[in-house]
């Protein structure tokens, strides 16, 4: 079963507005990650949640975790033409990516 | 510091043949994965060293493959008798320890098998 799908596939915005992301996993976990992939830096990792956490932030990103509802929301604010790329979740119960969330900002 | 380093960048190869990819994890890191990314697809778990634990190899299309890891550093990973279906980019991670832990991933290789 795939772990870590991510919602919705493609995602188009101005620079500047905010952009969300949902991811949804199976199984119970000990912690849910986000990355980032584009042409230029390939896979990256942006951010860590621990189950035990509900919301992290790192700089002009923001993460929530709903352990209840096996989900997990990105949101990426005052987007900049640089954050085009994929987004995907990935939880430490499984080591599957699912497809991504293609986002696109555009100048 | 040095990041997590694979070669080749590009392999083209025929139908048949066997090629042999490599990863050089960030030093020090215990665990180190392998994945396989088709186009336009997610990331598809192949294996993952951790340590000296028997490796994790339940991602493993088929026998073609197979995966070594030398201590804690190098790993290569084998695909006998390429088919055109094995076309992807293969991506190479490691970690500080195991799956807790944030996973730092080289630049890939992109396979494309004729």
């Amino acid at each position: 079963s795939q772990q870590g799908e991510e919602d919705p596939q493609a995602l188009s915005i101005q620079e500047g507005e905010n952009a969300t992301m949902n991811c949804s996993y199976k199984t119970s976990i000990n912690n849910l990650q986000w990355y980032r992939q584009n042409s230029g830096r390939g896979l990256v990792h942006l951010i860590l949640i621990r189950s035990n956490e509900r919301e992290k932030h790192s700089g002009r990103l923001r993460v929530t975790l709903d352990t209840s509802k096996k989900s997990s929301s990105l949101l990426i604010t005052a987007s900049r033409a640089a954050d085009t790329a994929s987004y995907f979740c990935a939880t430490d119960s499984t080591l599957t990516f699912g497809k991504g969330t293609m986002l696109l900002v555009s100048p | 510091g040095a990041g997590v380093s694979q070669s080749p960048s590009n392999k083209v190869t025929e139908k048949g043949k066997d090629v042999e990819l490599r990863c050089d994890p960030i030093s020090g890191h215990t665990a180190l994965y392998w994945y396989r990314q088709r186009l336009g697809q997610g990331l598809e778990f192949l294996i993952y060293f951790q340590g000296n634990s028997a490796p994790d190899k339940s991602g493993l299309p088929s026998d073609r493959f197979s995966a070594e890891r030398t201590g804690e550093s190098v790993s290569t990973l084998t695909i006998q008798r390429t088919q055109q279906e094995d076309s992807a980019v293969y991506l190479c991670a490691s970690s500080s320890r195991g799956l807790a832990y944030e996973q730092y991933f080289g630049p890939g290789t992109r396979l494309t098998v004729t």
